[in-house]
């Protein structure tokens, strides 16, 4: 595998439901990155881990919770969500901090039914 | 703060013709500038960057010069292919990273 990856990549779920993103960064870089992106709206940046330590929330829902057990994997832990929580969430990862360039993966698009 | 403007899409164009996407930025400091380009159901993908003035950057025949008289990065191509068809994102990264709304393009045989 190369680059940044992501599972899965399609997902529905209930608003009840608990389920997990998965992303893994075969790049060699420290930090890693959330983003949601819905039709018509900005790429919204979500959390940021450097060196595996979060650094960056934007006041994202409790409803969402990441977690970066090392510097190569990062997860999002989705529960009780909303349908305008429909959307494709994209992982990324830099070598440095939020102003390095950033790669992407291809993304997981979640439907909240 | 910093920011960056991209032209409203969506932009419709025959094979071969010429491109031009808008993309100016505010920026404190001395930002890198960055396209990134996102085919139908895929993620982002660094197109070209430019990390100081006058910078060129260039990749799959897609060019930007990074002009700080006009704080502006556009993006351009000489002769487009349907392959090119992708919605286009200009960002900007400072102390943090900025993004554009993106704007689609379409490439028609």
């Amino acid at each position: 595998e190369t680059g940044v990856t992501q599972t899965p990549r399609h997902l529905v779920m209930g608003m009840t439901n608990k389920k997990s993103l998965k992303c893994e960064q075969h790049l060699g870089h420290n930090a890693m990155y959330w983003y949601k992106q819905s039709a018509k709206k900005p790429l919204e940046l979500m959390f940021v881990y450097s060196l595996e330590e979060r650094v960056e929330n934007n006041s994202v829902p409790s409803r969402f919770s990441p977690e970066c057990p090392n510097s190569s994997h990062l997860f999002l832990h989705l529960h009780t969500l909303q349908p305008e929580d429909s959307a494709l969430y994209l992982c990324a990862s830099s070598q440095g901090g939020l102003g390095e360039t950033q790669y992407f993966g291809p993304g997981t698009r979640l439907l909240v039914l | 703060g910093d920011s960056v403007t991209q032209m409203e899409g969506p932009v419709t164009l025959s094979e071969e013709a010429f491109l031009t996407i808008n993309c100016t930025y505010t920026a404190t400091g001395y930002p890198s500038l960055f396209w990134y380009v996102q085919y139908p159901g895929e993620g982002l993908q660094l197109l070209l960057k430019a990390t100081k003035a006058d910078d060129k950057g260039s990749n799959k025949g897609f060019e930007a010069t990074y002009r700080k008289e006009t704080t502006s990065f556009h993006l351009e191509k000489g002769s487009v292919q349907v392959s090119d068809s992708a919605v286009y994102f200009c960002a900007l990264s400072g102390n943090q990273f900025y993004f554009g709304t993106g704007t689609s393009l379409t490439v028609i045989p």
